[in-house]
């Protein structure tokens, strides 16, 4: 049972390259999001999709793309790395709201990214 | 606006009650979860209440929701050294999804 998987657990990167992270989920959620956790704080969403070929900002979007091309896959891309960009980069997925049926969103284990 | 606030830190002996306390501002919050994040590991859905409720149990944790105040609490009864962790509290709105976490409250638990 994979739920959100996440790749590569770890890198690091020199100011001004580039790197995409990836996010796979098999429970067929329309929902992704990618989150960023700043050491003692809590977690800032970067960008959301509700469904494939669907995207739109978070909270802190400057400095990343994403794309959605199919239901399971939501990868981040960083074109020019900088050192504001270290970080731990969560993904997660759920399912769209049902009136009130709640639907947890469900977290991969991170990718820990720094910038030198 | 939205904003969601936590204490930092919180030390227990193994045996006692922890209670993790959280704030937040925006009223037209509808569901408010708790969290769970161990070492090097995504964060865990631990329980969430909606919010024309006041009390959820679930096992040794109680939510407490004081809507009036925007004071969310969660309370883990027999608190053991697994549960050592960070705590985060969130909002979200119904029918949309985008959570707004807190800060996170380290619980250090000690034998």
């Amino acid at each position: 049972n994979a739920g959100v998987t996440q790749t590569p657990k770890f890198r690091i990167l020199k100011i001004g390259q580039s790197m995409t992270l990836q996010c796979t989920q098999d429970m067929n959620h329309n929902y992704m999001y990618w989150y960023r956790q700043d050491p003692g704080m809590g977690l800032k969403l970067i960008y959301y999709s509700v469904g494939a070929g669907i995207t739109d900002k978070g909270e802190v979007p400057n400095g990343y793309n994403v794309s959605r091309s199919t239901t399971e896959d939501f990868p981040l891309r960083l074109e020019l790395a900088a050192p504001s960009q270290t970080s731990v980069y969560f993904c997660a997925s759920s399912y769209p709201d049902r009136g009130h049926s709640n639907q947890p969103q469900h977290f991969g284990d991170g990718t820990r990214l720094s910038i030198l | 606006g939205e904003d969601v606030e936590q204490s930092l830190f919180l030390s227990v002996r193994e045996g006692d009650s922890s209670v993790i306390n959280c704030t937040y501002t925006d009223s037209s919050s509808t569901y408010l979860y708790w969290y769970k994040q161990e070492p090097g590991a995504g964060l865990q859905l631990l329980t969430y209440i909606f919010s024309n409720m006041d009390m959820k149990q679930d096992q040794r944790l109680t939510v407490l929701l004081n809507k009036k105040d925007k004071h969310l609490s969660l309370r883990i009864a027999d608190t053991q050294t697994g549960d050592s962790a960070i705590y985060f509290c969130a909002e979200s709105k119904t029918g949309f999804q985008k959570l707004v976490f807190g800060t996170g409250t380290r619980l250090l638990v000690s034998p």
